[in-house]
């Protein structure tokens, strides 16, 4: 079965500061890959998503991640957080073909943005 | 385009009481996810229907939760009878049929049972 570990419950940086939200999985095959914001009150949102290709994907509101193979990680990136992006954030997988549909969620990183 | 439709937004009840959720998917999406958020347990999957049919409800917690969907267009997730343990945000997800998995979410139910 899969799992995924987001190490960091939660994270503070100022604003400007670039970021980096770690994301580890475990799954034997190749995965597919997600990461979700949440606002305060509201749903998940899609921010971007890994299924096969260019390992670098880019999402919405300027967010990147970068899937590495060897290192069984997905890591979230902004070259520079807004005051906006302040939410919690959640690295998700799927289990890719074996057509089960379910994703398996991190407990999430909780951001938060200094002035 | 609407997204996923959950009501009602809030609910407040009595342990011991029916508590009844529901669920619009996205027109066209064939997946469906119940999904159950606390500060304790984080996202956990309840239960997930394709093509309405019930695929994986292993993480239904007890016979007081179910869960149907009569038809591509609704859904519902019953409580009976409630307790205070149940208090939670519980978020329906829609997804289309093929190889994308990716899960839209509704705004939630924010259940509090007294």
């Amino acid at each position: 079965a899969q799992s995924v570990t987001q190490p960091d419950i939660h994270i503070t940086v100022s604003e400007g500061a670039s970021l980096e939200l770690r994301c580890n999985y475990s799954y034997g095959a190749t995965p597919y890959l997600f990461w979700y914001v949440q606002s305060p009150g509201q749903g998940l949102q899609l921010l971007l998503k890994y299924f096969s290709g260019d390992t670098l994907v880019q999402g919405i509101k300027g967010f990147e991640a970068e899937f590495k193979r060897s290192q069984s990680s997905f890591n979230l990136r902004k070259p520079s957080v807004h005051w906006s992006d302040a939410a919690e954030y959640f690295c998700a997988v799927g289990a890719g073909d074996t057509g089960r549909r379910a994703l398996t969620f991190g407990s999430g990183t909780r951001l938060q943005v200094q002035p | 385009d609407a997204g996923v439709i959950q009501s009602p937004r809030h609910e407040v009840t009595e342990m011991g009481q029916e508590v009844t959720l529901r669920c619009k998917p996205i027109s066209g999406h064939n997946s469906l996810f119940w999904y159950r958020q606390t500060m304790m347990r984080g996202l956990e999957l309840l239960i997930y229907f394709n093509n309405n049919v019930p695929i994986d409800d292993s993480g239904m917690p007890e016979d007081r939760f179910s869960a149907k969907m009569p038809n591509a267009s609704f859904s519902t997730l019953k409580i009976q009878p409630s307790e205070p343990r149940d208090s939670a945000v519980y978020f329906c997800a829609s997804s289309p049929h093929s190889r994308d998995e990716t899960q839209y979410f509704g705004p939630g139910t924010r259940l509090l049972v007294l």
